[in-house]
This record gives C-alpha cells, sequence and structure tokens, in this order.
C-alpha cells in the first residue's frame, strides 16, 4: 500500500456531463500528478501540481483541470465529458517538485466510464 | 506521445525461468523508472535508474541501461505467478518539465 487514497473507485458518467475525481497523496508529500490511463495502453500524463500551483501540463484540452489544496490532496475536474475519455485515472504523489526525478506512489486509480 | 517502447509487448514464461523486458526510447533522460501493474489497477514503482548508472539490483529484478542504445532491461529471475503483471518503463526527459512519460507496457504472463 503507498497510502496515496483516490476516490471514487469506480463512476458512469453520460457524455456532456461533468466529472471531478479525488486524490489523497501520501503524507510529507508536496506534488501531486494526474495520469489517463486508456484500456491496453500506458499511462498518460494530464498534469502535476506543487504547493498548490500548475508545475507542467500533458497534451490535454483545456477541459481537464485541477486543484490542489493546502494539505496536498487534489481534484481532477473533467468538464463536457466525451466517449474517449473513458479511461483508468491514476493520481501520483512525491516528495519534489521535479517528480520525475524522484518515486512516484500511485494511488489504486478511478475507473471512469462515459456512456 | 510515449517516450518508451517496451518490447515484446507480452510475453509468456513458465515459473522459475527467467522473464525479460526491454525499453527504448527517443531523447536524452535524467532517469528510467520500471512499474508494475496488476488488473488494471494502480502502478507499483519497482526500481529507478538514473542516466550515469547502468545497472541496478533488487531482490530478483534486475535492470540494465545503456544511454548510448537509448534502451533499458528488465530481467525478473526464478518467475513466480505472482510476477504475472503489465510492466512498464517510465522515463524523465533532461531539460523538460517534472514529468514522467511510459510506455505501452509488456504483458508478462506466468505460466504455472
Amino acid at each position: 500500500e503507498t497510502g496515496v487514497t483516490q476516490s471514487p473507485t469506480h463512476l458512469i458518467k453520460t457524455r456532456g456531463q461533468q466529472v471531478t475525481l479525488r486524490c489523497s497523496s501520501q503524507s510529507g508529500h508536496n506534488t501531486v500528478s494526474w495520469y489517463q490511463q486508456a484500456l491496453g495502453q500506458g499511462p498518460q500524463f494530464i498534469f502535476q501540481y506543487y504547493r498548490e500551483e500548475e508545475n507542467g501540463r500533458g497534451n490535454f484540452p483545456p477541459r481537464f483541470s485541477g486543484l490542489q489544496f493546502p494539505n496536498y490532496s487534489s481534484e481532477l475536474n473533467v468538464n463536457a465529458l466525451e466517449l474517449d475519455d473513458s479511461a483508468l485515472y491514476l493520481c501520483a504523489s512525491s516528495r519534489l517538485a521535479g517528480g520525475g526525478a524522484d518515486t512516484q506512489y500511485f494511488g489504486p486509480g478511478t475507473r471512469l466510464t462515459v456512456l | 506521445s510515449q517516450q518508451g517502447e517496451e518490447d515484446p509487448q507480452a510475453l509468456s514464461i513458465q515459473e522459475g525461468e527467467n522473464a525479460t523486458m526491454n525499453c527504448s526510447y527517443k531523447t536524452s533522460i535524467n532517469n528510467l523508472q520500471w512499474y508494475r501493474q496488476n488488473s488494471g489497477r494502480g502502478l507499483v514503482h519497482l526500481i529507478l535508474i538514473r542516466s550515469n548508472e547502468r545497472e541496478k539490483h533488487s531482490g530478483r529484478l534486475r535492470v540494465t541501461l545503456d544511454t548510448s542504445k537509448k534502451s533499458s532491461s528488465l530481467l525478473i529471475t526464478a518467475s513466480r505467478a505472482a510476477d504475472t503483471a503489465s510492466y512498464f518503463c517510465a522515463t524523465h526527459r533532461m531539460n523538460r518539465d517534472d514529468k514522467i512519460i511510459f510506455g505501452k507496457g509488456t504483458r508478462l504472463h506466468i505460466l504455472p
């Protein structure tokens, strides 16, 4: 167990709706990264938050947005859901701003299905 | 886009045998990491190797890195049924924003 938790575990939404996914980072970690993993693919980087500020973003449209709170927990918001947004959403926490330079600890993921 | 490409895409071996997975990448890196994922759940970090390192060991795992060939390998010795999972390499690139880029993974199946 990594100490990183995500909620909910599973979620079903319809096209056009909005969704919020939540992540609690491991104690002592100040950086949270979010990934989207489609079936049979590797995780794709969405964005990273360090001390409540966005610290890098992948090739995702603006309808993917996020927040990080003072306790370093984080939310991923997706507006105007599309069928292709169906995926496993993973968050990972780490200790330094350079999340890639330090080990990232992953949560169990949220499985989002868009109908 | 994905930086790393694992090879093979799928691998089935008998329990007790060694499993070798390879990863190739395109640009210079700070470090390369290997992760395991069971049944579409969260990823478990296995090992991190920095660009100035050539080999690292952790238990039954051995990772090599060849920066001149932009490739890495993960060797699992004396495989067990519990090793059945997907394995991903992930690279942290030099002089870029702080993110790691995953490959598509190798699906390893250990046969009893």
